[in-house]
């Protein structure tokens, strides 16, 4: 059964930069069916999608976010991760990461994991 | 950017009611709409896909409906696992965006 798993600090001092990774156990990473995505709840915004990447390392994301965010894969420790750089007390939230599937040409995210809490602040 | 309107933002309901959620796009999305439950400290879980879809595994007192801008979801029979937060979101077109979410609440 396919998991996933965040990791990180969880406090970021105001313009440094937050990193995350997503571990996926269960399953390939390299499976070209997918997409693996970041997403963060914060109580002024809720739920926000910041950007997803293939395993060949195809990338889009949010343009509100994308000045400041990178995500990359590593196939060979089948983890994928977020760089967020410049951070604010705006992007305290819980990060989660979750795969996207397809059905037709339906997207939706069918296995996520259970977040990580990340506070900025000094 | 399209908006996800949920209503209501939460409501208080007993074991054995029937509960609707509605969401309304700010354009027409035709059926590319997800709901998704999620509880405190667990992952979120995907329950209806492409508007009326159920996951698999998902019990068949969840349903789904609407296209274009208008969406619900329906519990047929609340049961006391189902009291959690539930979401829409669109996949018609990045930025991928979600509702504000409706707390089910234990009346």
């Amino acid at each position: 059964q396919l998991q996933l798993q965040e990791s990180g600090p969880g406090l970021v001092k105001p313009s440094e930069t937050l990193s995350l990774t997503c571990t996926v156990s269960g399953g390939s990473i390299s499976n070209s069916s997918y997409y693996w995505v970041w997403m963060r709840q914060s109580p002024g915004k809720g739920l926000e999608w910041i950007g997803s990447i293939y395993y060949s390392g195809s990338t889009y994301y949010n343009p509100s976010l994308k000045r400041r965010v990178t995500i990359a894969v590593d196939t060979s420790k089948n983890q994928f991760s977020l760089k967020l750089s410049s951070v604010t007390a705006a992007d305290t939230a819980l990060y989660f990461c979750a795969r996207r599937s397809l059905w037709l040409v339906y997207y939706y995210m069918d296995v996520w994991g259970q977040g990580t809490t990340v506070t900025v602040s000094s | 950017d399209i908006q996800m309107t949920q209503s209501p933002s939460s409501l208080s309901a007993s074991v054995g009611d029937r509960i609707t959620i509605t969401c309304r796009a700010s354009q027409t999305i035709s059926t590319f709409l997800n709901w998704y439950q999620h509880k405190p400290g667990k992952a979120p879980k995907v329950l209806i896909y492409a508007a009326s879809n159920l996951q698999s595994g998902v019990p068949s007192r969840f349903s789904g409906s609407g296209s274009g801008t208008d969406f619900t979801l329906t519990i047929s029979s609340l049961q006391p696992d189902d009291f959690a937060t539930y979401y829409c979101q669109q996949s018609y077109i990045t930025p991928w965006t979600f509702g504000q979410g409706t707390k089910v609440e234990i009346k």
